[in-house]
């Protein structure tokens, strides 16, 4: 079955830190990957994606993420984190060959920011 | 530009009554998704429209839960009877492309059931 695994649940940052979250799929083919953040009263809002291509894609809020196609994985990070990244956030997928769009998500990781 | 609107905010039912949550998406917006997000879990798709017609339900327990969206705008989502584990946040979301995969959802509705 078609799954995506974020294998941290809570993550604590200090503010100013490198942060890096993970986050692997299992398909049987390449899917679409996305990260997506949700602040605390807001909705979901996309923070990257990937489709093809350089395995390094830019997002919003100075967020990348690395598509590692020989681990399955694509791992959010920022090399400096701020107050504000305090959110909840979930890596999603989709297949890549056509169909319904509906995307799977992972459970989601914790971002915890310490002053 | 106005987000995607979901009323009620929260809602608290006892299991066996019945519940409705309205959407209405961004203007423009051909595709809209409801998706369930239980405590401590990433959202579960529960069905995606693509105007008014119904592009994917299988995830959609349809004993109980049914969706419509008649004139391809603004959408209900129903529950009836209600259980407990249907306690979560119902989320709504749009797309205008799709396969961009950018989804833009909307606060949710959170439901109680007691």
């Amino acid at each position: 079955a078609q799954s995506v695994t974020q294998p941290d649940i809570h993550i604590t940052v200090s503010e100013g830190a490198s942060l890096e979250l993970r986050c692997n799929y299992s398909y049987g083919a390449t899917p679409y990957l996305f990260w997506y953040v949700q602040s605390p009263g807001q909705g979901l809002q996309l923070l990257l994606k990937y489709f093809s291509g350089d395995t390094l894609v830019q997002g919003i809020k100075g967020f990348e993420a690395e598509f590692k196609r020989s681990q399955s994985s694509f791992n959010l990070r920022k090399p400096s984190v701020h107050w504000s990244d305090a959110a909840e956030y979930f890596c999603a997928a989709r297949s890549s060959g056509g169909g319904a769009d509906g995307l799977t998500f992972g459970k989601g990781t914790h971002l915890i920011i310490q002053p | 530009e106005a987000g995607v609107a979901q009323s009620p905010r929260y809602k608290i039912i006892e299991k066996r009554q019945s519940v409705a949550f309205w959407c209405n998406p961004i203007s423009g917006h051909a595709t809209l998704y409801w998706y369930q997000q239980i405590l401590g879990q990433g959202p579960k798709l529960l069905i995606q429209f693509q105007n008014n017609g119904v592009v994917d339900d299988s995830q959609l327990p349809k004993d109980r839960f049914s969706a419509e969206r008649l004139k391809g705008v603004d959408s209900t989502l129903k529950i009836q009877p209600a259980k407990l584990e249907d306690s979560a946040v119902y989320l709504c979301a749009s797309s205008l492309e799709p396969s961009s995969g950018e989804l833009f959802f909307g606060e949710g509705s959170r439901l109680t059931v007691l």
